[in-house]
């Protein structure tokens, strides 16, 4: 039973273009929502994060969108840097516990 | 602010071995989490303690998992006996409140 899934495995964006990750989830117990950016050999790093009462937030060139009736949020990085390459995991948290998805490799090309 | 530390960052053994991973938390975090990141797959939360006692071990294995955080500070976590499928990156967590979790590197873990 996956609580959140992130449906595309990979993609790859020119740099200074729009990134949209996205993210679908069954759980309606969730109250936040978090994006978390993962290098290589290093550990989760929290990116941003929107509580279910909201439907954006916004910090730097990151943006999380809430669609809460149809399950669903994305994260926009505008514009998009080669830095950002990494694995992006979206997560819901319900009682202080996260559940994350499987993750989206974002490939930013120069 | 030093972050979360763990160790060993990678250990290879035979399966039916026994394992354990060591974590320490920030300084002042009460909560800790235990993860465990199949490949491919995004982290599952094994089990999660508030200062020195268990909120969470609902997807622990318990017939070969076992984790304590004496003291509520450090923590580890250990494996006994060791199944192939086990092989993962085991991640510990700490936070102050909800929300901010911040990781430490994580422990390769290969069994074989």
């Amino acid at each position: 039973d996956q609580q959140v899934k992130q449906n595309s495995p990979s993609l790859s964006v020119q740099e200074g273009r729009i990134s949209i990750l996205n993210c679908d989830y069954t759980n309606s117990m969730f109250d936040y929502f978090l994006w978390y950016k993962k290098y290589p050999a290093e550990g989760p790093t929290f990116l941003i994060s929107i509580s279910s009462i909201k439907d954006k937030n916004e910090d730097g060139r990151f943006t999380v969108f809430l669609n809460k009736s149809a399950k669903h949020l994305s994260l926009h990085i505008v514009p998009s840097q080669p830095g950002d390459s990494a694995v992006y995991f979206c997560a819901g948290d319900a009682g202080n516990m996260l559940t994350f998805g499987g993750g989206t490799r974002l490939m930013v090309k120069p | 602010e030093a972050g979360v530390a763990q160790s060993p960052r990678y250990k290879i053994i035979e399966k039916r071995q026994s394992v354990a991973f060591w974590c320490n938390p920030i300084s002042g975090h009460a909560t800790l989490y235990w993860y465990q990141q199949i490949l491919g797959q995004g982290p599952k939360l094994l089990i999660q303690f508030q200062n020195n006692g268990v909120v969470d071990d609902s997807q622990l294995p318990k017939d070969r998992f076992s984790a304590e955080r004496l003291k509520g500070v450090d923590s580890t976590l250990k494996i006994q006996p060791a199944k192939l499928e086990d092989s993962a990156v085991y991640l510990c967590a700490s936070s102050r409140w909800r929300n901010e979790q911040f990781f430490g590197p994580g422990t390769r873990l290969t069994v074989l």
